[in-house]
Order: structure tokens, then sequence, then C-alpha cells
């Protein structure tokens, strides 16, 4: 089962910063913040994770409270082509072991709006 | 940099038909995992494999779905007989190691009418 909160939509203006928000208050010290999107009709696209520094890439920024229980994933500048689902997946990662899966939620619908 | 190769897009079958699906990993990724979405719903996994070996297929309903990866490489999902409920898009993935980043394909859309 999923172990993040999301609220189901939010709406966004074009060319503002979009804020998606995530709760994982049972997050594990192994475990690491991933973000996917998908959107429609293409599969899931990694956009960046984190275990409790905030990161920033070339697609967003992801901000992570000191107590690890909550993260918001920022797009600075939103455009069209970024209405999708964003899943927020907590998820152990390592080099050992076997079962590092990642199990998704329902996700956020962001609609971007001109 | 080549990512997930999957294969048919899309598929419509009968109830009660076979269908198979193919996979191409990004190069030089040893796991690779099938998932499969349903409309409304996020991916769920299938099942895993690291090189050629399953990880893990706890989620894969075996009387009717099958997946192999014998060369380490490429795999192939197959179902069989197919039912209704089977209409869904099936997600290859693929990682470098099992712990590392996971890179997903387009998807196979299936619908069994």
């Amino acid at each position: 089962d999923a172990k993040t909160t999301q609220p189901p939509s939010m709406d966004c203006a074009e060319g503002r910063a979009a804020n998606l928000p995530c709760n994982h208050s049972t997050i594990s010290g192994n475990e690491y913040v991933y973000w996917y999107r998908q959107i429609h009709s293409q599969g899931p696209q990694y956009i960046i994770h984190g275990l409790k520094n905030n990161e920033t890439n070339e697609m967003a920024s992801l901000i992570i409270t000191e107590d690890r229980k909550s993260s918001t994933l920022i797009l600075p500048h939103a455009t069209l082509r970024d209405t999708a689902v964003y899943y927020c997946i907590v998820r152990v990662v390592g080099s050992g072991g076997s079962n590092y899966k990642l199990t998704f939620g329902k996700g956020t619908l962001l609609t971007v709006n001109p | 940099e080549a990512g997930v190769a999957q294969s048919p897009r899309y598929k419509i079958i009968e109830k009660r038909q076979s269908v198979a699906f193919w996979c191409n990993p990004i190069s030089g990724h040893a796991t690779l995992y099938w998932y499969q979405q349903i409309l409304g719903q996020g991916p769920k996994l299938l099942i895993q494999f690291q090189n050629n070996g399953v990880v893990d297929d706890s989620q894969l309903p075996k009387d009717r779905f099958s997946a192999e990866r014998l060369k380490g490489v490429d795999s192939t999902l197959k179902i069989q007989p197919a039912k209704l409920e089977d209409s869904a898009v099936y997600l290859c993935a693929s990682s470098l190691y099992p712990g590392s980043t996971i890179y997903f394909g387009e998807g196979s859309w299936l619908t069994v009418v």
C-alpha cells in the first residue's frame, strides 16, 4: 500500500510556480521521497528524489521538512505541458537486497491553465 | 541514450484470446519491472526481474499471466486467456540495479472485448 497522501487535484496558472504537497508521516530513516509524473497516454516520468536535504534539478525542486514527514515538489514556472498526474512515492534505496519496488498511490492531477 | 522500448503500443483482443507484450530495457540495466495500470489508478507491480531471475512475482496472476527474461535483456509478458478485467496499460520499466532510479517505457495499451 502507498505510504503517502496527496490531494487528488490542483490547479495552477501558466507561468506561476506549482507547489505540490505530499504527506509521508510514517517514512522510515532509509526511505527516500521520489516524484514521478504521468502525462496522458505516456508512461511515468522520473522527476526528482531526495532523502532529507532539499534537491533541485532542471525539472523541479524538492523541499523535505526537517522531520521528513512531508515534502513539496515545486515546478518554478509551470507550462501547459506540465499538466499531468504527479506521484509522490517513498522508497528504500540501496544496492543490496532486492525489494526496492515503487508503490504508486493515486497521485495529484495538476492542471495548468492558460 | 535510448529509453525503455515497448511493443505493441496498442492491442485489442477478444476475451479468452492470448496476447504478448515485449520490452527492451535501457542498455546495461539489470533490473526489469512489469507494471499494470488500470484506468484511473496508479501502476501496480506485476513482476520484477534481476538479470534473468525473478525477484518478486507476488502480484502476478499466475493462472493466466507469465513473463520471462531468458537472456537477461529483453522480456516478454504474456496473458492467456485474457479476461475483460485485464484491459489496462502494461508498463515496462528498468533500473541499473534494484535500488537505483527506475525508468518507464511508454506502455502497451490492452483492450479486451
